[in-house]
């Protein structure tokens, strides 16, 4: 079956680097994109953009461009998340999701989340 | 940036029809895709495309569209439904970029 697992839980300083992992198993990696979402406490989902691993294009949200960068490893079926210059207010669960439809945010498998908290 | 808009919460009584609207520009373009989030579990995609349903949605969960609003429609609602309700959509002038709607909480009575 379909399955995305995701690192474990971080904690950073504010000012730091977190990269998140996403392995996928029971398809095919190179099948479909990867999108990631976060969400603060308490706090709705923000779409932070995709990565399509069979060649590498990424699109980001406009208010993360310049702090994020995504990228696969194909042998692995992994995706990473890496997010600097990381502010209290990054503090969220990190999910990764694959997309049904390429590019189209029809996130039909998701991984369990990665708590991220950023504090001093 | 473009935004889209659903209301805060909404109560239904159990067995009861219920439905959620989303608004925004884009939606006069793009169909709206919607997700369920318990809590303290990952969203479940429930609607996508031209109201397409995955595997193991129930058909008791429908959407319908006007002008810029989405509508999903929960008929027959059962506890399993209680959850945050939210909406997605692609930028009118950036199809590559989306954002979510703050979510409706459903509350059955």
């Amino acid at each position: 079956q379909v399955q995305l697992v995701q690192s474990g839980a971080d904690v950073k300083r504010p000012g730091a680097s977190v990269k998140v992992s996403c392995t996928s198993s029971g398809y095919s990696f190179i099948g479909y994109y990867i999108h990631w979402v976060r969400q603060a406490p308490g706090q709705g989902l923000e779409w932070i953009g995709w990565i399509n691993p069979r060649d590498g294009d990424t699109k980001y949200a406009q208010k993360f461009q310049g702090r994020v960068t995504m990228t696969g490893d194909t042998p692995l079926s992994t995706a990473y998340m890496e997010v600097t210059g990381l502010k209290s207010d990054d503090t969220a669960i990190y999910y990764c999701a694959r997309d049904l439809e390429d590019g189209n945010c029809y996130l039909d498998h998701w991984g369990q989340g990665t708590l991220v908290s950023v504090s001093s | 940036s473009f935004e889209l808009t659903q209301d805060p919460a909404v109560s239904v009584a159990l067995g009861q029809t219920v439905r959620i609207t989303c608004q925004g520009d884009s939606l006069r373009k793009y169909y709206a895709t919607w997700y369920h989030q318990k809590a303290g579990q990952a969203p479940v995609l429930v609607l996508y495309g031209r109201h397409n349903r995955p595997a193991g949605i129930p058909d008791r969960i429908s959407g319908s569209d006007s002008g810029n609003t989405a509508s999903l429609s929960i008929t027959g609602a059962l506890a399993e439904d209680e959850g945050v309700y939210y909406c997605h959509s692609r930028d009118t002038n950036d199809p590559h970029q989306g954002v979510f709607a703050g979510g409706t909480k459903v509350t059955v009575l």
